[in-house]
């Protein structure tokens, strides 16, 4: 079974500019996260999908992040403008059913943003 | 609110040594608890996880991790660390509000295993 794909995995930016995050996550599964990983802190939720609508987005910095989950299956991180402190690690996860706490979050391998 | 510490940001340990990493969390009913492992440049991987029943839980790669609700910790450990172990690990407990579930993360500990 394939894992969560992420792209992509490394990339470099300066502030101001603009950004996008792409996710597929396993196939089938309904529940869709996107982390923040700052360096030497744990991840942090940005969002939470279930299919293709939002759950959870309260830790967003909504006036510059934005995501989105088409068809309920790949999704989309985007940040505009980039600021110094987004430097960080983007993960994303997914999850099957209906999101129990049972269930397992699988991990992609994220995407390394520095944002000069 | 719901919480997880790490207290340990960094440990050093020599191959073939035994590795216990602490965690303590705060929660108010129940918790779910996990540890995953990042190596570096890839994603977080699942070791083990708690629910209910046996406080000791096994879980891959020769981990283990005991749940000591007096304590409100759950800590990691495995008896004999392989150069290959060495990698950030990290608590978490499963959070349920608003119908949905999430995963609340500590910092991490880092591992860094000697030959």
């Amino acid at each position: 079974e394939a894992g969560v794909a992420q792209s992509p995995r490394y990339k470099i930016i300066e502030k101001r500019q603009s950004v996008a995050f792409w996710c597929n996550p396993i196939s089938g599964h309904a529940t869709l996260y996107w982390y923040q990983q700052i360096l030497g802190q744990g991840p942090k939720l940005l969002i939470q999908f279930q299919n293709n609508g939002v759950v959870d987005d309260s830790q967003l910095p909504k006036d510059r992040f934005s995501a989105e989950r088409l068809k309920g299956v790949d999704s989309t991180l985007k940040i505009q403008p980039a600021k110094l402190e987004d430097s960080a690690v983007y993960l994303c996860a997914s999850r099957p059913g209906s999101g129990r706490l049972t269930d397992t979050q699988y991990f992609g391998p994220g995407t390394r943003l520095t944002v000069l | 609110a719901q919480s997880v510490t790490q207290p340990d940001i960094h440990i050093t340990v020599s191959e073939g040594a035994s590795l216990e990493l602490r965690c303590n969390y705060s929660y108010g009913a129940t918790p779910y608890l996990f540890w995953y492992v990042q190596s570096p440049g890839q994603g977080l991987q699942l070791l083990l996880k708690y629910f209910s029943g046996d406080t000791l839980v096994q879980g891959i790669k020769g981990f283990e991790a005991e749940f000591k609700r007096s304590q409100s910790s759950f800590n990691l450990r495995k008896p004999s660390v392989h150069w290959s172990d060495a990698a950030e690990y990290f608590c978490a407990v499963g959070s349920f509000s608003g119908g949905y579930n999430k995963l609340i993360f500590g910092a991490g500990t880092r591992l860094a295993v000697h030959p």
